[in-house]
């Protein structure tokens, strides 16, 4: 079956530094992936949809300064937490379609970013 | 960003009982619905879907109930095991722009 496969999936940097999380479809092409994030407790929250080789289109609200979102290739597409701050700590998931299910919705095993 | 609500219920069965967790949904022009299971920790897993055209869908021991006048859907679980245990979410597509939606969530704790 269809495999995202997301990295690095813990993750714990200083307040200022950038993080970048990458998500891998490994065995199907993925023109589409999006991008969530979690916070404990809560459900999760689209931050953006990723587009191969167009820029991605960001949900209200979020910063797409602080959020950089890169989809080189049919298969890869990476999200780069900028000048990272404690209150950016939560947990990344992506997803792409193209697997099962009428779309196809396949989700990564989520990065959990703490910035200390 | 997008989502529906910041609380988290909770439902507790007896291991052996029928579970149904319900999820209202927001958009009357959503066309396709899934619910997944996330266990701490991990990314969301597919559980069942349904196609706005259908009121209803089985899979294994899981069943899928949509109502669109009332934007409502259900999942059942017959014969709810420990293993169930799990944050429950329906997820909607809205449309044309294939984006996908999450529900509040549902804490499914089964009690041995």
């Amino acid at each position: 079956g269809a495999v995202v496969s997301q990295h690095p999936s813990r993750v714990i940097c200083k307040s200022g530094t950038s993080v970048k999380i990458e998500c891998r479809s490994l065995d199907f092409q993925a023109t589409t992936m999006f991008w969530y994030r979690q916070f404990p407790k809560q459900s999760l929250m689209l931050m953006a949809t990723s587009n191969e080789g167009s820029k991605a289109t960001y949900e209200q609200g979020v910063e797409k300064d602080k959020f950089l979102i890169n989809h080189a290739s049919l298969t890869l597409s990476t999200l780069t937490v900028t000048s990272a701050h404690p209150e950016d700590s939560s947990f990344y998931i992506c997803s792409a379609i193209g697997g099962r299910g009428v779309y196809g919705y396949t989700f990564g095993s989520g990065t959990r970013l703490t910035v200390v | 960003g997008e989502s529906v609500g910041l609380h988290l219920p909770t439902l507790s069965v007896q291991e052996g009982d029928n579970s149904i967790i319900n999820c209202a949904y927001s958009n009357s022009a959503s066309d396709y619905f899934i619910w997944y299971k996330q266990e701490s920790g991990k990314g969301p897993q597919f559980i069942i879907d349904i196609r706005s055209n259908m009121d209803k869908r089985q899979g294994q021991r899981v069943t899928v109930l949509l109502n669109k006048t009332v934007k409502h859907l259900s999942l059942q679980i017959a014969a709810t095991q420990p293993g169930d245990s799990a944050v429950y979410f329906c997820a909607e597509n809205g449309g044309a722009t294939n984006k996908l939606i999450f529900g509040t969530g549902t804490l499914l704790a089964v009690q041995p």
